[in-house]
């Protein structure tokens, strides 16, 4: 697609339960990132593909957090037993493959999570 | 590990006067250097890089920025300041040294305020 798309775009939810936020990358880049904005601070890292496998998981909080991409393009980022604390606006990017540390994300609009 | 310190939350500027948002970064060897925008409900917006050769870059809508690595800073600058420019700024960080993939970090982000 012409961008990267992320849905939905609001999700509110309550305390406990389970969520998908969903990212379709730009055609043709293999690397995709997810990213957690809480108000008030800039993104943080937390996962990063290049093609189907995660990469580099280091900034996953807990391991109620999971993300897959199963066919290199879209990813899926799954939050279990969901807290307020998760309530942010989860961001998701893509470049192309990450060979140069040069390379710019291109990130999507976003998806705001709040948990109640 | 790297970092990125904004140290001003908030720059206010009149409407065709020079604005700066202030950056210092912190990386083990040579900084690969971004600057993104945010707007309300959008997404991030690549604006500039600095990856190597000319300390001055030029981006998109006017703006560019200076690298000095002797302060490892990399200021956003624009001349003559838009109302539009309203938006909130961050600087990103990766670390050079690694030829494939790094993690890029993220400030917290300073919200410009142009006033007409």
């Amino acid at each position: 697609g012409a961008g990267v798309s992320q849905t939905p775009s609001n999700k509110v939810t309550e305390k406990g339960k389970y969520v998908e936020l969903r990212c379709d990358p730009i055609s043709g880049h293999t690397a995709l990132y997810w990213y957690r904005q809480s108000l008030g601070q800039g993104p943080e890292f937390l996962i990063y593909f290049q093609g189907t496998g995660a990469a580099d998981d280091s900034g996953l909080p807990n391991d109620r957090f999971f993300a897959v991409r199963p066919e290199g393009s879209v990813s899926t980022l799954k939050i279990q037993r969901t807290e307020r604390g998760d309530s942010a606006v989860y961001l998701c990017a893509s470049s192309p493959p990450a060979t140069s540390g040069a390379n710019v994300l291109t990130f999507g609009a976003g998806s705001r999570l709040t948990v109640l | 590990a790297q970092s990125v310190a904004q140290p001003e939350d908030q720059v206010n500027v009149a409407e065709g006067n020079p604005l700066t948002v202030k950056c210092t970064y912190s990386v083990s060897g040579n900084p690969y250097l971004f600057w993104y925008v945010q707007y309300p409900n959008r997404g991030l917006q690549f604006l500039l890089k600095y990856i190597t050769g000319d300390n001055l870059v030029k981006g998109s809508y006017g703006f560019e920025a200076e690298f000095n690595k002797s302060q490892t800073s990399f200021h956003l600058k624009k001349p003559s300041a838009l109302v539009s420019d309203s938006a909130l700024y961050f600087c990103a960080v990766r670390d050079a040294y690694y030829s494939g993939y790094s993690t890029l970090t993220f400030g917290k982000g300073t919200m410009l305020l142009v006033s007409p």
